[in-house]
């Protein structure tokens, strides 16, 4: 198994793009998160998904983000415009039966 | 809500040398999960070992064990045999599957940061 998939390892964009993170959990898992961690406020969920329909998004921080999950195997974090304050190490994770959540490598995105 | 502290912003050890990561929790649950995931300098969140809270028996995997104390929600984890590659911050997270919309949220704990030196 390949375990959880996530591009780009690393991000470095300016101040007002559009930033896209990618996810593709792992075979089977129908659930899956997205987090930030910063060493301010540590991890942090900001959405999750089950069988594709978000259920919680409050972890959300403002408009400028959005999450998508079209299909089973793929989901998109975006950030729209990007600011400096967005600067993180983004985690994708998934699950199936039972509780453990399995991790991506993580995207590190700097906006400068 | 629950909350995980570690008390132990960081530590270090001696190669091949024992080691002793607290955890402690606040739940009224009885039902829940405990998990440590280690993140070495690469950033990647990694499994090393969950704990059922219904199990009474200590969770074990290769050279990490935990003492797990339900009463004094204590939650420690043991590196025996400690060797360079468990250099690393080690998190603490709780589930408690039983609470609604949140039941899949893991909460972490600040972490601990541990050095092995050679």
């Amino acid at each position: 198994d390949a375990g959880v998939i996530q591009s780009p390892r690393h991000e470095v964009t300016e101040m007002g793009q559009e930033v896209t993170l990618r996810c593709k959990p792992i075979s089977g898992h129908d659930y899956l998160f997205w987090y930030r961690q910063t060493m301010m406020r540590g991890l942090e969920l900001l959405i999750y998904f089950n069988n594709n329909v978000p259920i919680d998004d409050s972890g959300m921080p403002e408009d400028r983000f959005s999450a998508k999950m079209p299909n089973a195997s793929f989901s998109t974090l975006k950030i729209q415009p990007s600011e400096p304050r967005d600067s993180a190490v983004y985690f994708c994770a998934s699950r199936a039966l039972g509780e453990t959540q399995y991790f991506g490598p993580g995207t590190r995105l700097l906006v400068l | 809500a629950q909350t995980v502290t570690q008390s132990q912003p960081e530590m270090s050890v001696q190669e091949a040398e024992t080691v002793t990561l607290s955890c402690t929790y606040d739940t009224s649950e009885n039902n829940y999960y405990l998990f440590w995931y280690k993140q070495p300098p690469s950033r990647q969140m990694i499994l090393v070992i969950r704990q059922e809270a219904y199990k009474q028996q200590n969770a074990t995997e290769n050279r990490f064990s935990v003492n797990f104390q339900k009463a004094a929600k204590s939650f420690s984890l043991k590196i025996s045999d400690s060797q360079l590659g468990d250099t690393a911050m080690y998190f603490c997270a709780f589930l408690n599957p039983d609470s609604g919309a949140g039941s899949y949220q893991l909460t972490f704990g600040k972490g601990t940061k541990l050095s092995v030196i050679p």
